[in-house]
């Protein structure tokens, strides 16, 4: 079935690099869409969202792109530091909320 | 976590078992969600409650019970015919209206079998 998935399961990056890291989503009436931040062990943290009526959504040091031409989703995330190391995984709301399996971002000192 | 605690934070269920996982949150959302999630696996949805005394089967909920007595509580009870219990199970609230339509998420119950 469809599902909301990465195109990238692993990312290393090294540390003051930008990083970017992207998701498909699977149903194009979905009107809403995050990006979470989820470390070993614990439970997801809220990072940034965007609704479909935009392209784009800049939060600290994260923008979100949104292009719903191809349901595309994708997280910036500006000089990267090492507290960013963890699984990202972005989600659609409708029909009911599903999430991506999450890409593991490392980064290095 | 966002005002949501899930307790314990890891739990042994030995064959046979039941065990319940506890989710409160002091939010004052309606709706309610428990999700488990496999390694290298999206999160799945095990039930959903949009409001107190009513829920509703997700997408894997055999071998699973809830009970929304209260709005604040969510339990989730693991019953021994759940064959794969072992999994991170994560419960989520959010509040009602297009403004509020965040999940948010607890810390998780980490669960294993003995």
């Amino acid at each position: 079935g469809e599902s909301v998935g990465l195109h990238l399961p692993t990312l290393s990056v090294q540390e003051g690099d930008n990083s970017i890291i992207n998701c498909a989503y699977s149903n194009s009436a979905s009107d809403y869409f995050i990006w979470y931040k989820q470390e070993s062990g614990k439970g997801p943290q809220f990072i940034i969202d965007i609704r479909s009526n935009m392209d784009k959504r800049q939060g600290q040091r994260v923008t979100v792109l949104l292009n719903k031409t191809v349901k595309h989703l994708s997280l910036q995330i500006a000089a990267t530091q090492p507290g960013d190391s963890a699984v990202y995984f972005c989600a659609e709301n409708l029909p009911r909320w599903r999430f991506g399996a999450g890409t593991r971002l490392t980064v290095k000192p | 976590d966002g005002g949501i605690t899930q307790s314990p934070k890891y739990l042994f269920r030995k064959e046979g078992q039941n065990v319940t996982l506890s989710c409160e949150q002091n939010l004052n959302h309606d709706a309610m969600y428990w999700y488990r999630q496999d390694p290298g696996q999206g999160l799945r949805l095990i039930y959903y409650s949009q409001i107190v005394n009513d829920f509703q089967k997700g997408d894997i909920a055999e071998g699973y019970s809830v009970s929304r007595e209260k709005k604040e509580s969510f339990p989730l009870t693991v019953t021994s015919a759940q064959k794969n219990p072992t999994a991170f199970y994560l419960c989520a609230s959010r509040g009602q209206g297009s403004t509020n339509e965040k999940l948010f998420f607890g810390s998780g119950t980490q669960l294993s079998v003995l």
